[in-house]
């Protein structure tokens, strides 16, 4: 399972921080670890993903702004967006593959998070 | 503007069959396996098909998936009720902007 925390709101111009848990499996495992995103009354958005070792693969769109990090002794991993706009406003899904190691495979979805960018 | 083209919406009864289109590229599509998702309002979206025509265990074989060139389709045959929802295709992208891309959604309504 996993399961997204965070603020729900960020100032603009601030940085959006969100964490996932991983549980019920090891962060090790051989899969990566993805954020996506969803505007509300929009379509889905692949943010970037993270394998164990540390590896990242960013949407290229937001790569300057992205950071990605993951922490095997907690068993999760972390999403930093920084200098955030209205336009970042979505709800935050964490998501990983499991029966396949196809890229753009998601078996395993969080809840969801919503993050609003207002002052 | 998505990588990935599905028509925005699609309509038919209950009973009759769907199939959503994806269009994409090379670099994408043709290239790499194509994944489709439900999204039911206010749920995470949930995996149907994966590797251009898998089904993960329990989704029934009412939904299929192919592929042919740059195109992806997802088939749902004996539409029922509980179907309407968004459905979106996923790749993987290989050109300079490498990522994971998403279609920009089907929202199907069952009458």
């Amino acid at each position: 399972q996993l399961q997204e925390s965070g603020p729900g709101l960020v100032k603009p111009s601030g940085t959006l921080s969100l964490t996932c848990a991983v549980s019920g499996g090891s962060i090790s495992s051989t899969n990566w670890w993805s954020w996506v995103r969803q505007p509300p009354g929009q379509g889905l958005e692949w943010i970037g993903e993270i394998y164990h070792s540390g590896s990242t693969n960013h949407n290229p769109s937001l790569t300057s702004r992205v950071t990605i990090s993951v922490d095997k002794f907690k068993n999760q991993f972390s999403l930093r967006l920084n200098s955030v706009t209205a336009a970042d406003t979505a709800v935050y899904y964490c998501a990983t593959g499991i029966v396949t190691g196809s890229s753009g495979t998601f078996d395993i979805w969080g809840r969801g998070t919503m993050v609003t960018v207002s002052s | 503007q998505s990588v990935l083209t599905q028509p925005p919406s699609m309509s038919a009864a209950p009973g009759q069959k769907v199939t959503i289109s994806c269009s994409g590229s090379t670099s994408n599509i043709e290239t790499h396996y194509v994944s489709w998702y439900q999204q039911l309002p206010g749920t995470a979206p949930k995996l149907l098909i994966y590797d251009n025509n898998k089904r993960p265990s329990g989704i029934p074989d009412r939904f299929s998936g192919s592929k042919s060139g740059t195109s992806a389709t997802l088939g749902i045959t004996g539409l029922q009720t509980g179907d309407e929802a968004d459905y979106y295709c996923a790749t993987w992208d290989s050109s300079l902007n490498a990522g994971v891309v998403f279609g920009g959604g089907t929202t199907l309504t069952v009458l």
